[in-house]
């Protein structure tokens, strides 16, 4: 099952910056927090992990609350292309089978022009 | 520059019939996944092979079977296809399966099956 909790579906403007909510109330200390979207007709692309720190590459930003038990993806410019479905999802350091990405339904972010 | 190929991209079966989804990676990962989304879901783990040789049950295995032929290639059987099969189709490749701390998945673009 699911580990985390997402809004069904949010909305941005084009060029606003979009904060995407991500509840994980029972995170362990071994899981990181990924994130992947996924565009329409496509298969899910990787957009951003971590453990405890803020993150930050090209495509996104990720804020991890101090108790780790919620984060924040964020993307600084939504554009039409940020359209799409973003999982947020808990994956075990431990590896092995624990470590297998399980997804949730996610959040479908819509953006206007 | 390929990442993760799935083929066929679409493909349409009557029931009870047999067909095999390919898939293979050229990013020398150990690890493959195959996964499957119906409409208006998350996607769903079939089946799992963490390095070459090797092959486990996902939460949805029952009728598929995999074979891991070499490193790079990992397929999918649907012995006699049903209607409840009808999804989309999507091959993952990963690294670190072991310690999967720094490492992402790659997915293909998916295999979209019809089965009347």
């Amino acid at each position: 099952d699911a580990k985390t909790t997402q809004p069904n579906s949010m909305e941005s403007n084009e060029e606003e910056p979009v904060h995407l909510p991500c509840n994980h109330s029972t995170i362990s200390g071994t899981d990181y927090i990924h994130w992947y979207r996924q565009l329409p007709s496509q298969g899910p692309e990787y957009v951003i992990h971590g453990l405890t720190s803020n993150v930050n590459n090209r495509m996104a930003s990720l804020a991890i609350a101090e108790d780790r038990k919620s984060s924040t993806l964020i993307l600084h410019r939504a554009t039409l292309r940020d359209a799409a479905v973003y999982y947020c999802i808990l994956r075990d350091t431990l590896g092995g089978s624990q470590g297998n990405l399980i997804f949730g339904k996610g959040t479908k972010l819509s953006v206007k022009p | 520059n390929a990442g993760v190929t799935q083929t066929p991209k679409f493909q349409v079966l009557k029931t009870g019939q047999s067909m095999t989804l390919q898939c293979a990676q050229d990013m020398n990962h150990n690890s493959m996944y195959w996964y499957r989304q119906d409409p208006g879901m998350g996607l769903r783990l079939i089946y799992y092979s963490a390095s070459e040789g090797t092959t486990d049950k996902g939460e949805v295995p029952n009728g598929y079977n995999v074979s891991r032929l070499n490193k790079r290639e990992f397929s999918l059987r649907l012995e006699s296809a049903a209607p409840s099969q009808t999804s989309v189709y999507f091959c993952a490749s990963s690294e670190g399966w072991e310690f999967p701390s720094n490492y992402g998945y790659t997915f293909g673009s998916g295999t979209r099956l019809t089965v009347v």
